[in-house]
């Protein structure tokens, strides 16, 4: 089956720096990569997707990056704000699967 | 509004009971899950459908059991709650499109004493 490795566990930027969180995947037929963030307390929700077919994508701040040969995406978040702050999880699945594979998470603290 | 609803968002409970988890949503969804996690942790697969009468379990092992009688209705039930029972459980839903987004419910907050 599929296995989604995430890094890193934990990241600590100052307000205003990038951060970039990666996801490696093991299903060279997966082919749709969400990325979801959990502010503390609430509910995962939908941020940024990308299919196998697009190898980048880009949503104000944020952007996704695929690169399907070494199978591996990252989430790019620039000029960090403080809301920022989150738990963030990729996960990969492939066409005709339902079962979305989740990475363990992401802290990511925006320190003001 | 559509969306996605769970009850109780917290309970509280002794050692040895019985207890249903409710989880419905007004999306129209026909895939739908459950997740247990811990705060900020990984998310664990428990259970899923794909429809009426269709439940599987996912990856994490549990004592827990579901039912799909109705579409919208997805509920998880532990007939003797334990200590290690203690945790969160979220409930999600999706689309007929294998593309499409995962909606999560609030979540439930699990306590066994």
């Amino acid at each position: 089956g599929e296995n989604v490795e995430q890094h890193p566990s934990t990241l600590s930027v100052q307000e205003g720096d990038s951060a970039v969180i990666k996801c490696t995947y093991s299903d060279s037929a997966s082919n749709y990569f969400p990325w979801y963030k959990q502010e503390l307390g609430k509910r995962p929700q939908l941020i940024i997707d990308i299919r196998s077919n697009v190898g980048e994508k880009k949503d104000q701040r944020i952007a996704v990056t695929l690169n399907k040969t070494a199978k591996h995406f990252s989430l790019h978040i620039t000029e960090t704000q403080p809301e920022d702050s989150a738990v963030y999880f990729c996960a990969a699945s492939r066409g005709g699967s339902y079962i979305p594979t989740f990475g363990r998470g992401t802290s990511l603290i925006v320190h003001p | 509004e559509a969306d996605i609803y769970q009850t109780p968002r917290y309970l509280v409970i002794g050692t040895g009971k019985k207890i249903t988890l409710e989880c419905s949503q007004t999306m129209g969804h026909d895939k739908m899950y459950w997740y247990q996690q811990d705060p900020g942790m990984e998310l664990h697969l428990i259970h899923y459908s794909y429809g009426v009468n269709s439940t599987e379990k996912g990856d994490l092992s549990s004592e827990s059991t579901v039912s799909r009688i109705r579409t919208e209705h997805f509920p998880l039930t532990l007939e003797s709650a334990r200590p290690s029972h203690t945790s969160q459980y979220l409930c999600a839903s999706r689309g007929q499109n294998s593309y499409n987004e995962q909606f999560f419910g609030p979540g439930t907050r699990l306590t066994v004493l």
